[in-house]
């Protein structure tokens, strides 16, 4: 089973659009980030939930936003697609105590058009 | 806030060679530090992380890192670089609110 899956895998979509990408963690993890990764590599925290609270929120645009329906998923919802949100979007989670890591899904890699 | 510097964004080493890839942190209190490996179109991958038991930590593929807090640093270094070791590399700081923060990546190319 894969600790950390990530849908889906490839996204293109046209300007204007709203998409959503669903994240799933079954390690049992009490915390879930959103990274993005941008086409020089950089990886950005976009958010992170603890227990389905939002604890915090790294000046993204409030176009986009994070749904929580339990603690084991964190689905990432993008409305008005621009064309500088394409980049890959990392999902992770980690137990949330500071002596350990996070894990990662394999991304989706958003294509806007 | 903390964070984590990587100098050198690209590092070409030969085939056998020592690998040593930088990353120096930022902070006033003993961070937990990690190396994370990427390889193309994945996600990230940890090769080992630091978490005060020892200063020299050892983690899979061959590779370890060593911290040295006189230095706020926290290199990775493998003995003989492999092939499939070409990747990209990031460093990366949790910060006391669970937070995960990334250097910028180095890309490591191993030349046969």
């Amino acid at each position: 089973d894969t600790a950390v899956s990530q849908t889906p895998k490839y996204l293109v979509t046209q300007m204007g659009n709203d998409k959503s990408i669903k994240c799933e963690q079954n390690l049992g993890h009490d915390t879930m980030y959103w990274y993005k990764q941008d086409s020089k590599k950089f990886l950005k925290i976009m958010f992170s939930y603890n227990n389905k609270e939002l604890i915090i929120n790294e000046t993204v645009p409030n176009r986009f936003s994070p749904k929580s329906p339990d603690k084991a998923h964190l689905n990432l919802h993008i409305n008005s697609l621009e064309l500088g949100d394409s980049a890959v979007y990392f999902c992770a989670s980690s137990p949330g105590q500071l002596n350990t890591e996070a894990f990662f899904g394999q991304g989706t890699r958003l294509t806007v058009v | 806030a903390q964070s984590v510097t990587q100098l050198g964004s690209h590092v070409s080493v030969s085939e056998g060679a020592l690998v040593l890839l930088r990353c120096n942190y930022s902070s006033s209190v003993p961070p937990y530090l990690f190396w994370y490996v990427q390889y193309p179109n994945q996600g990230l991958q940890l090769l080992l992380k630091y978490t005060s038991a020892a200063t020299l930590v050892k983690g899979i593929n061959g590779f370890e890192a060593e911290f040295k807090k006189s230095e706020t640093s926290f290199h990775l270094t493998k003995p003989s670089a492999h092939m499939s070791d070409a990747a990209e590399y990031f460093c990366a700081v949790m910060s006391t609110g669970n937070q995960f923060y990334f250097g910028t990546g180095t890309s490591l190319t191993v030349i046969p």
